[in-house]
């Protein structure tokens, strides 16, 4: 059963710390999403791949805020350094481009002290 | 840019009843695909059901189906034959182009099943 995985999946961290989290996509799937998850802003792109090329990351906060996908099994999402409005549930998604359909990860749920 | 609206933050139904959760957007575009999803507090968010744009015959998938009105874009979803197991957030997504394209989502629509 093919699934998005993510880790990790819950991260308590202290004001100012670095932050990596990482998202193993499905196998064959050739375009990839960060998404976050607030109670204010609802889900809102953060930013996606396609064949491991950035599409677009209109959406993520450059100065703090990086995304890259080292391989076609690996993207990362990094706060650096990381604030308590970082505080959400980032959910990694990957696609298929011939498919109409995203597949979720379970999220990792941030907490920024 | 695209917007979507979810008009109701919280809705109950009772068990085995039938209940209508309610989505608008806004696009300049004819090709779009429109999406339900599902987030249980598991937080894992799970693909109910899709619309494509193109389509004139809603989508239906088992007690989930859609009531797809393109030149009013309103896009709700109906739930029948309710079970506990549907209380969740749902979701209601815009798809650029189809579902391998970015989403914009609604702000959600929290539904609680009574017994």
């Amino acid at each position: 059963d093919a699934r998005v995985t993510q880790t990790p999946r819950d991260k308590v961290t202290e004001m100012g710390q670095e932050v990596t989290m990482r998202c193993q996509p499905i196998l064959g799937h050739n375009t990839v999403f960060w998404y976050r998850q607030t109670m204010m802003q609802g889900l809102e792109l953060l930013a996606y791949f396609r064949n491991r090329a950035p599409l677009d990351d209109s959406g993520m906060p450059k100065d703090r805020f990086s995304a890259e996908m080292p391989d076609a099994t690996l993207a990362t999402l990094k706060i650096q350094p990381s604030e308590p409005r970082d505080s959400a549930v980032y959910f990694c998604a990957s696609a298929r481009t011939e498919y109409n359909e995203q597949f979720f990860g379970p999220g990792t749920r941030l907490t920024v002290l | 840019a695209q917007t979507v609206t979810q008009s109701q933050p919280e809705m109950s139904v009772q068990e085995a009843e039938t209940v209508t959760l309610s989505c608008t957007y806004d696009t300049s575009e004819s090709d779009y695909y429109l999406f339900w999803y599902k987030q249980p507090p598991s937080r894992q968010m799970i693909l109910v059901i899709r619309q494509e744009a193109y389509k004139q015959q809603n989508a239906t998938e088992n007690r989930f189906s859609v009531n797809f009105q393109k030149a009013a874009k309103s896009f709700s979803l109906k739930i029948s034959d309710s079970q506990l197991g549907d209380a969740a957030m749902y979701f209601c997504a815009y798809g650029h182009q189809g579902g391998s394209e970015k989403l914009v989502f609604g702000k959600g629509t929290k539904l609680t099943v009574n017994p």
